[in-house]
């Protein structure tokens, strides 16, 4: 089955500065893959997701980055805010093929954006 | 909030008892998924479920039941076999199809007393 690794586990940036997040996974079937925030104590939300047919997507100060040769995307998020200060999870998925639609997720990145 | 709800948003159980933990979602969605949620353990998929009356096991099925009943709702119990149950579980629901987006429940937090 697909395996997603995901690093940092923490990290901490000056408001303003970038972030960067990356994820690993091991199927060559998937071409889905999807970031969650999750705030302290609410549900995980999509904020951006990417297919395999393209190599990057942005969105506002987020932007995400696909090498699907290498098997690894990237989450990437511009003039950091205190309000991006959240866990967020990588996900991978086949797009297709019979029943077998589960999101794998990595592990989670606690980004801490300090004022 | 995405048309997916959780009940109740807190829960304590004793030792030795089961319980329930319900999820609705008036999204229309084939697939449905548990997931529990501890403390640097990131999202471990507990059951999930394509159609009405199917549902397949996840990485961490032991201890837990599921059914189908019903396309909108997908209810977990939590049995007195599993060992640790105190966590933080959510549902979650999505369209039939992998590209699709997998929308969360608010939660629902179980202690065991």
């Amino acid at each position: 089955g697909e395996n997603v690794e995901q690093h940092p586990s923490t990290l901490s940036v000056q408001e303003g500065d970038s972030a960067v997040i990356k994820c690993t996974y091991s199927d060559s079937a998937s071409n889905y893959f999807p970031w969650y925030k999750q705030e302290l104590g609410k549900r995980p939300q999509l904020i951006i997701d990417i297919r395999s047919n393209v190599g990057e997507k942005k969105d506002q100060r987020i932007a995400v980055t696909l090498n699907k040769t290498a098997k690894h995307f990237s989450l990437h998020i511009t003039e950091t805010q205190p309000e991006d200060s959240a866990v967020y999870f990588c996900a991978a998925s086949p797009r297709s093929g019979g029943s077998n639609y589960k999101l794998t997720f990595g592990k989670g990145t606690l980004l801490t954006v300090n004022p | 909030d995405g048309g997916i709800t959780q009940s109740p948003k807190y829960l304590f159980r004793k030792e030795g008892q089961n319980v329930t933990l319900s999820c609705e979602q008036n999204l229309n969605h084939d697939a449905m998924y548990w997931y529990r949620q501890d403390p640097g353990q990131g999202l471990r998929l507990i059951y999930y479920s394509q159609i009405v009356n199917d549902f397949q096991k996840g990485d961490i099925a032991e201890g837990y039941s599921v059914s189908r009943e019903k396309k909108e709702s997908f209810p977990l119990t939590v049995t007195s076999a599993q060992k640790n149950p105190t966590a933080f579980y959510l549902c979650a629901s999505r369209l039939a199809g992998g590209d699709n987006e997998q929308f969360f429940g608010p939660g629902t937090r179980l202690t065991v007393l």
